[in-house]
């Protein structure tokens, strides 16, 4: 069974690039967040897609948007990307079960630097 | 909106010592609570969680956890660490409806090093 995928692992960019994440869920499962863990610093939600929509939004500029696709795989993509973009970007799948609990499972994240 | 505290930056073990890393949070609703650990190298993997009933709960690697709806506290233990548990520790919180019911708020995090 196939655990949370991501890919790149790495990606270098430099100021001003656009960048495109992806991500594969967790087999089952149908729901895909997306955070953001700088150095030192624990996860912060960026969104959540179910159905191809987004469904919930932390604080993020418009700058970050995603996508899902009809099998459940997404997209992160980060435009104009700043220095202060440089972090590592986790995927996490989910499937929210009628009971409001919520269990996420996450993938191995893409180390994005900005240079 | 959640907010989640934890209260130890970083804490140095010998091993077999005993272990309690706290975790504490704001939301005055129903929540889910998680502690997550990051080995070096490795991704976010999940410790234990705690949904509803019984306030202690069991997780993996001999942890266990406190729920004190009273405190706001979900303190993450062991009795007795090992080397190989050397890691960095989050908790998380999500409520159970309304607004943050789908997103996950992370503490800060606690990087634990045991010394052999």
């Amino acid at each position: 069974d196939a655990g949370v995928t991501q890919s790149p692992t790495h990606l270098i960019k430099t100021r001003g690039q656009q960048v495109t994440l992806r991500c594969s869920p967790k087999s089952g499962h149908d729901t895909v967040s997306w955070y953001q863990q700088a150095l030192g610093q624990g996860p912060q939600f960026i969104f959540q897609y179910y159905e191809e929509e987004e469904r919930q939004r932390g604080n993020f500029p418009d700058r970050f948007s995603g996508h899902q696709f009809p099998n459940y795989s997404s997209e992160l993509n980060v435009n104009a990307l700043l220095l202060g973009d440089s972090a590592l970007y986790l995927c996490a799948s989910s499937l929210l079960l009628g009971t409001g609990i919520n269990e996420q499972f996450f993938g191995p994240g893409t180390r994005l630097t900005v240079l | 909106a959640q907010s989640v505290s934890q209260h130890n930056h970083h804490v140095i073990l010998s091993e077999a010592a005993s272990l309690e890393l706290g975790c504490n949070y704001s939301y005055g609703g129903t929540v889910n609570l998680f502690w997550y650990v990051q080995y070096p190298g490795q991704h976010l993997q999940l410790l234990l969680k705690y949904f509803s009933g019984d306030p202690l709960v069991k997780g993996i690697k001999g942890f266990e956890a406190e729920f004190i709806k009273s405190k706001f506290s979900f303190n993450l233990r062991k009795p007795s660490v090992q080397w190989s548990d050397t890691a960095e520790y989050f908790c998380a919180v999500n409520a159970r409806s309304g607004a943050g019911s789908y997103q996950l708020t992370f503490g800060k995090g606690t990087k634990l090093s045991v010394i052999p």
